[in-house]
């Protein structure tokens, strides 16, 4: 079983729709990372989150550590928010040594 | 602008050709970091550098080996490359913070390796 585990795989949605990418981890963590990878491979950081919540624009991403749960919302979704969604996870007692990546949420969004 | 530059963007290779993929950060990082992604299994950590001179061994690291010799540059060697080797690789960095706090990553934009 992965340590990291997203959900759904696969997402497609309406333009406007609002967004839930799921993030499940089975090892206590000190930081959690959601990044997006667009069609053509570049990867960017969106959030790093150790507790609590944050919000950039449309997108919010939240963490519940005693739930060993996250979730990343968009709102008012649009098609260039279609891309790859992807959750990783320091594990507690590593420094910035290790990442365990989730195989990856796919975002796509119709207009 | 603050960027990790990895080269080339594709290459292809024949079976035991060693190669090399270059990676610089111009943001004075001190972790820098090596991913594959293959499908079905996402991006896994092949190794990693704390500091100059300071490298260690992620979850595949056979058939790899890096060097850290100046802060700002963290080659990927594959001294005799195999078909399973053919991936999308990724180069990564950022700074340390307190206890990892306030980390931001940068990725740099990816090799697409093919061994035939």
């Amino acid at each position: 079983k992965n340590e990291v585990e997203q959900s759904p795989q696969n997402l497609t949605a309406q333009e406007g729709e609002f967004i839930t990418i799921n993030c499940s981890y089975s090892v206590g963590i000190s930081a959690l990372h959601w990044l997006q990878q667009h069609p053509g491979g570049g990867i960017v950081s969106l959030f790093m989150l150790s507790s609590g919540k944050k919000k950039h624009g449309r997108l919010i991403a939240t963490i519940n550590i005693q739930e060993k749960h996250s979730s990343l919302h968009i709102t008012a979704s649009h098609p260039r928010d279609s891309a790859v969604y992807i959750c990783a996870v320091r594990p507690r007692g590593f420094g910035n040594e290790k990442l365990t990546f989730g195989t990856g949420t796919r975002l796509t969004i119709i207009p | 602008e603050a960027q990790v530059t990895q080269n080339p963007r594709y290459l292809i290779t024949v079976t035991g050709k060693k190669l090399t993929v270059t990676c610089s950060q111009n943001m004075n990082h001190e972790y820098m970091s090596w991913y594959r992604q293959d499908p079905g299994l996402g991006l896994r950590q092949i190794y990693y550098s704390m500091n100059v001179e300071v490298t260690d061994k992620g979850d595949v690291p056979e058939g790899y080996k890096v060097s850290r010799k100046e802060k700002r540059n963290f080659p990927l060697i594959l001294e005799s490359p195999s078909p399973n080797q053919t991936s999308l690789y990724f180069c990564a960095s950022s700074s340390r913070g307190s206890w990892g706090l306030n980390e931001k990553l940068f990725f740099g934009s990816g090799t697409q390796l093919s061994v035939l």
